[in-house]
């Protein structure tokens, strides 16, 4: 099983670009989020969503976007990429609430 | 907000020695998790307690639960240089609206020196 998969691992930005963070599962899990990860900050939630159509706002929402329209998938969406925007971002999946989490490699995103 | 807060924020041990790592919470919970994060990489699961258990073990690790303190305690004896890594507790909330989300604290980075 490839488990949690996110691409690109590593990617640079211009300030106003947009562009789509991948995150697939090959495990069946019905729940997916997505974090960030800053220096001192520890993870925060972005958006989560627990099955194919339905999201939610985590923690940090603003400038992000999501959809679900399969169980795999769940893509981030930067609309208009600012510098604070600079950060590592997890995505995650479970099978539902109150049972572990399986964690991608994270993507490096910069923002200048 | 986040919900836990781990303590302390860094740990320095020689190889052999155990490492204590505290987290606190603040509402109330359904179950506690413990992560392992090597730099740069993603999170790994290490062990869950529910909230009606006071203590587990998996191996050297072993984690306490205290829900009237809303704290817990993750120990790693007989430390290895391969254990140092960020640890990091997560809570799944027990009511409203956050019932669907795990919240994570900000860590505790443990430095084994061989």
């Amino acid at each position: 099983n490839a488990g949690v998969t996110q691409t690109p691992k590593f990617q640079v930005l211009k300030t106003g670009q947009s562009m789509t963070l991948q995150c697939a599962q090959d495990m069946n899990h019905e729940y997916m989020s997505w974090y960030r990860q800053d220096p001192g900050m520890g993870l925060r939630l972005i958006h989560y969503s627990v099955g194919a159509g339905i999201t939610d706002q985590g923690e940090v929402p603003n400038g992000y976007n999501v959809s679900r329209s399969t169980t795999e998938d769940f893509p981030l969406r930067l609309l208009s990429a600012a510098p604070s925007q600079t950060s590592v971002y997890f995505c995650a999946s479970r099978t539902r609430r109150n049972t572990e989490a399986f964690f991608g490699q994270g993507t490096r995103l910069t923002v200048v | 907000s986040q919900q836990g807060e781990e303590d302390p924020q860094a740990l320095s041990i020689q190889e052999g020695e155990n490492a204590t790592m505290n987290c606190s919470y603040k509402t109330s919970i359904n179950n506690l998790q413990w992560y392992r994060q090597n730099s740069g990489r993603g999170l790994v699961h290490l062990i869950l307690i529910r909230s009606n258990e006071r203590e587990k073990h998996s191996g050297r690790l072993r984690v306490t639960l205290d829900t009237s303190k809303k704290s817990s305690s993750l120990l790693i004896t007989a430390s290895r240089a391969a254990d140092t890594a960020s640890y990091f507790c997560a809570t799944d909330a027990n009511s409203g609206g956050s019932n669907y989300k795990l919240t994570f604290g900000k860590g505790t980075l443990l430095t084994v020196n061989p």
